[in-house]
């Protein structure tokens, strides 16, 4: 089982609409969770980063840690064309000094 | 809003040539990161660095690589004889924290493009 699982999609989605983005993971030891969002040719962007299980909200971003699951997930609201990116789920152990990245979700928000 | 600087932003080299990719990360961040994306596969640690030192490196970081950070502004990523394989994005970050761990994550560099021919 790898570490770290994302669907690669493609999704595509219309304008407007929401987008639910889940990565699974197996090791029980992560405690960071970090969603970003890279772009084509792009260095990864940091969008949402969260502590432990529970919710975060950010503008139109939340993001949902299920510790007992295992499963994070990246909710975006009112998704626009903007937001058409590859989606990469990354996780550090508490005191890691690396994040273990997910595949990455490749997302495409149709005007 | 602060960058992390990264250069060249794509560099062709033929096999066995050693290659030097460069970063200037954020000013007041003190731990630095090399990752690397093959073309269609996920970002991949290579090599964390703090205080002058290889802090954590991953079984790919082999003696083929090796970083420093020769002044007080440039981090670089040597790699010396060169495979095909090796072609991939290269990204640098930094952070304020170890591991990124405070509200602000990494900050990645845009990257840079090696091709290895």
């Amino acid at each position: 089982q790898k570490e770290v699982e994302q669907d690669p999609g493609p999704l595509s989605v219309p304008e407007g609409a929401i987008v639910s983005l889940n990565c699974t993971y197996s090791n029980s030891a992560f405690q960071y969770f970090m969603w970003y969002r890279q772009y084509s040719r792009k260095g990864p962007e940091l969008l949402m980063y969260t502590y432990s299980s529970g919710n975060k909200e950010d503008g139109r971003f939340t993001a949902q840690v299920d510790k007992s699951s295992k499963y994070i997930s990246l909710f975006i609201r009112d998704s626009q064309p903007s937001d058409s990116a590859t989606y990469l789920c990354a996780m550090s152990a508490l005191g890691g000094q690396n994040f273990v990245f997910g595949p990455g979700t490749r997302l495409s928000v149709l005007p | 809003e602060p960058e992390v600087t990264q250069t060249p932003s794509h560099q062709v080299t033929q096999m066995g040539q050693e290659v030097i990719l460069r970063c200037v990360p954020i000013s007041n961040h003190l731990y630095f990161y090399w990752y690397r994306q093959i073309l269609g596969q996920k970002v991949e640690f290579l090599v964390s660095f703090y205080n002058n030192e290889i802090s954590e490196k991953s079984e790919i970081f082999d003696d083929q690589f090796s970083v420093e950070r020769p002044d007080g502004s440039n981090f670089t990523l040597k790699i010396r004889s060169t495979k095909l394989e090796d072609s991939a994005m290269y990204f640098c970050a930094s952070s304020e924290e170890v591991g990124g761990q405070g509200d602000y994550g990494y900050t990645f560099g845009s990257g840079t493009r090696l091709t290895v021919v």
